[in-house]
């Protein structure tokens, strides 16, 4: 499978304790956008990063959340200290800038987070 | 920052008839238009896009158009079949940031 893969695709923890999950991007894709959807919800922009740089960091994301792309390659998305209210399904996706190219943005299958 | 805003929330259209879905957006500077379509349990799928040069764009039985002027865009599905149900977003980039719509719950009646 060559698109974005995530991992785990589900995850249930304890509140309080501390969660990571993995986006593979798309192997040439140099965009990857980290998304928060809750039920019946549009995908909420957390984050994004063009190669290894984070350049945008959205406000629903407090510091509990950290989010890291080390080599421009495979992200990670942390939350600290999780709460009942970070439970929702975490996309990442992927795209190129190069217009020409196309600048469709393809997600992952999602990690769905349960905090109990 | 870009708002996008989707309606209706739900549709429910009867097989073979055509679906229309609506969009606006708030910022001018936001060049690109793509839908996905989401079925249940599964990953946001890219099913067509638009850029802001283009006024129109079809493939197959889905089109979209754009009014840039209006900021609003559509998706069209013409000759509805049952698996086109599912749950359809607008959304809008802005440079590198891609703004979602909250969604349309699509269900074709048989």
């Amino acid at each position: 499978d060559t698109g974005v893969s995530q991992d785990p695709r589900h995850k249930i923890t304890k509140r309080g304790q501390n969660v990571t999950f993995r986006c593979d991007p798309i192997s040439e894709h140099n965009r990857l956008y980290w998304y928060r959807q809750t039920l019946g919800q549009g995908p909420e922009f957390l984050t994004y990063f063009q190669n290894e740089a984070q350049l945008e960091k959205s406000r629903l994301l407090s510091d509990r959340f950290s989010a890291e792309r080390p080599k421009g390659s495979f992200s990670t998305l942390e939350i600290q200290r999780t709460e009942q209210g970070d439970s929702a399904m975490y996309l990442c996706a992927s795209s190129l800038d190069r217009a020409d190219l196309g600048l469709g943005a393809f997600f992952g299958q999602g990690t769905r987070l349960t905090v109990v | 920052g870009e708002n996008v805003e989707q309606h209706p929330s739900t549709l429910s259209v009867q097989e073979g008839d055509s679906a229309v879905i609506k969009c606006t957006y708030s910022d001018s500077a936001s060049n690109y238009f793509p839908w996905y379509k989401q079925e249940l349990g599964k990953r946001p799928q890219l099913i067509i896009d638009i850029r802001s040069n283009v006024g129109e764009k079809k493939d197959q039985r889905i089109a979209v158009t754009l009014n840039k002027t209006a900021k609003h865009f559509s998706l069209h599905i013409t000759e509805t079949q049952p698996e086109d149900s599912a749950v359809y977003f607008c959304a809008a980039l802005n440079d590198y940031k891609l703004s979602f719509g909250a969604g349309t719950t699509v269900t074709v009646r048989a």
